[in-house]
């Protein structure tokens, strides 16, 4: 079946530690994105990427960086200047980037600091 | 700037009753409008979404929703929850003056009475 797959779907990190989440689609979407979720708020989006090679800031993106060196992956590096990491992260994916299209979205990983 | 209010954080509602979450948005023209259902835990999927056209759309799981213009609203419907429909609901917007970026709303959770 074709969707996304979000790994690993529960992360603990210590204090000053990077953590890489994962995300992998087989939809052969072009757009990928990175979302936060944090209780009683909606969505906010770390980065997004429209094509392999590029990828474009969101509205959070301090603390965090992504690579698309393939279509099909869109790592998240939560890096020790992000402050509060702890949330749950969402990616998703789409054919492109107009209002138009609909999101798919992975099962979600939670990262807790410990 | 575009933005979008979900007024209820949460709603309860007897399984077999009705149910309406309400959405209103701020946009100068029409945007392109979305509703996300969010299982505990889980990922978002998309429940329905207008474009244009019929300002009433249908959408999976019995869902339906209205846009009205005059009100800058899109509430979401039901005319009989079931308790599988206990959940988190999204409302998002979409358009060109925020980079055709989805902006999301805080979320409604929705509780089934028995």
């Amino acid at each position: 079946d074709g969707g996304i797959t979000q790994s690993p779907k529960y992360l603990f990190r210590k204090e000053g530690q990077n953590v890489t989440l994962s995300c992998e689609q087989n939809l052969n979407h072009d757009a990928m994105y990175w979302y936060r979720q944090d209780p009683g708020q909606g969505l906010r989006l770390i980065y997004y990427s429209q094509i392999v090679n590029d990828f474009q800031k969101g509205d959070i993106a301090e603390g965090y960086s992504v690579s698309r060196e393939k279509k099909e992956s869109f790592p998240l590096t939560v890096t020790s200047a992000q402050k509060n990491p702890t949330a749950f992260y969402l990616c998703a994916s789409s054919i492109g980037t107009g209002m138009n299209t609909e999101a798919f979205f992975g099962q979600g990983t939670r990262l807790t600091v410990v | 700037a575009q933005s979008v209010t979900q007024p209820d954080i949460h709603i309860t509602v007897s399984e077999g009753a009705s149910l309406e979450l309400r959405c209103n948005y701020s946009y100068g023209a029409t945007p392109y409008l979305f509703w996300y259902v969010q299982s505990p835990g889980q990922g978002l999927q998309l429940l329905l979404k207008y474009f244009s056209g019929d300002t009433l759309v249908q959408g999976i799981k019995g869902f339906e929703a209205e846009f009205k213009r005059s009100q800058s609203s899109f509430n979401l419907r039901k005319p009989s929850v079931h308790w599988s429909d206990a959940a988190e609901y999204f409302c998002a917007v979409g358009a060109r003056d925020s980079n055709y970026q989805l902006i999301w709303g805080a979320g409604t959770k929705l509780i089934i009475k028995p």
